[in-house]
């Protein structure tokens, strides 16, 4: 059984382009959590989805951010005209339905230049 | 205030000792307690989940104090596998919308 596949692992944008990030959960978790660990600072909650709903988007910008788990395929995170402030690392998290334990992807570090 | 409060360290310290860190939080809803730890640019793993009767996993011991709004984990006989950073986390529920301290960094020094 893989773990959370997250891809890619690094990603390189220039200001005001578009990033998308993937997550695929692991087999059988049906709950996926994002979260933006900046440089030198603490995971932040960003947002819960589970499979075609968003359950949670209180940490979400209010800008330029959005996420989904559609039905089928990995659920994406996406930011929209990038700027330098969006570098960090961004980890997703998955969990079975009993939602006893979340595992972290390795996370995808994004670098805006 | 911070939701979730640790001191950054680092600590340093020699192999085979034993190393306590302590860590405080604001909110007094939340329900769910973890330790994680992350290895320099990797992904959080859980250590342990954090009980108010207090759990023990080998060399390691968590303790949750309701009253006062703290969590504790000892670590026994360090190795130098246990160098990493050290995450405070707690939920108002399960795994969902998880709460991280920014960690204490851990060297343990052959």
């Amino acid at each position: 059984n893989a773990g959370v596949m997250q891809n890619p692992r690094h990603l390189v944008r220039r200001r005001g382009q578009e990033a998308r990030l993937r997550c695929s959960p692991m087999k059988g978790h049906s709950h996926v959590y994002w979260y933006r660990q900046l440089p030198e600072e603490g995971l932040k909650f960003m947002v819960y989805l589970q499979k075609e709903n968003i359950i949670d988007e209180s940490g979400m910008p209010k800008e330029r951010f959005s996420a989904e788990f559609p039905k089928e395929g990995p659920s994406i995170l996406r930011i929209q005209q990038v700027v330098r402030g969006d570098s960090a690392a961004y980890f997703c998290a998955s969990s079975p339905p009993s939602n006893t334990e979340a595992f972290f992807g390795q996370g995808t570090r994004l670098t805006v230049v | 205030r911070k939701e979730v409060e640790q001191d950054p360290g680092p600590f340093n310290v020699p192999e085979g000792a034993t190393v306590a860190f302590n860590c405080t939080y604001s909110n007094s809803a939340s329900q769910s307690f973890f330790w994680y730890r992350q290895d320099c640019r990797k992904e959080p793993k859980l250590l342990m989940s954090v009980y108010s009767s207090g759990n023990e996993d080998g060399r390691f011991t968590a303790q949750l104090n309701r009253a006062s709004q703290y969590i504790s984990l000892l670590i026994r006989d360090s190795k130098l596998s246990d160098s990493a950073t050290y995450l405070c986390v707690l939920s108002n529920f399960g795994n969902e919308k998880l709460t991280f301290g920014t960690g204490t960094r851990l060297t343990i020094i052959p």
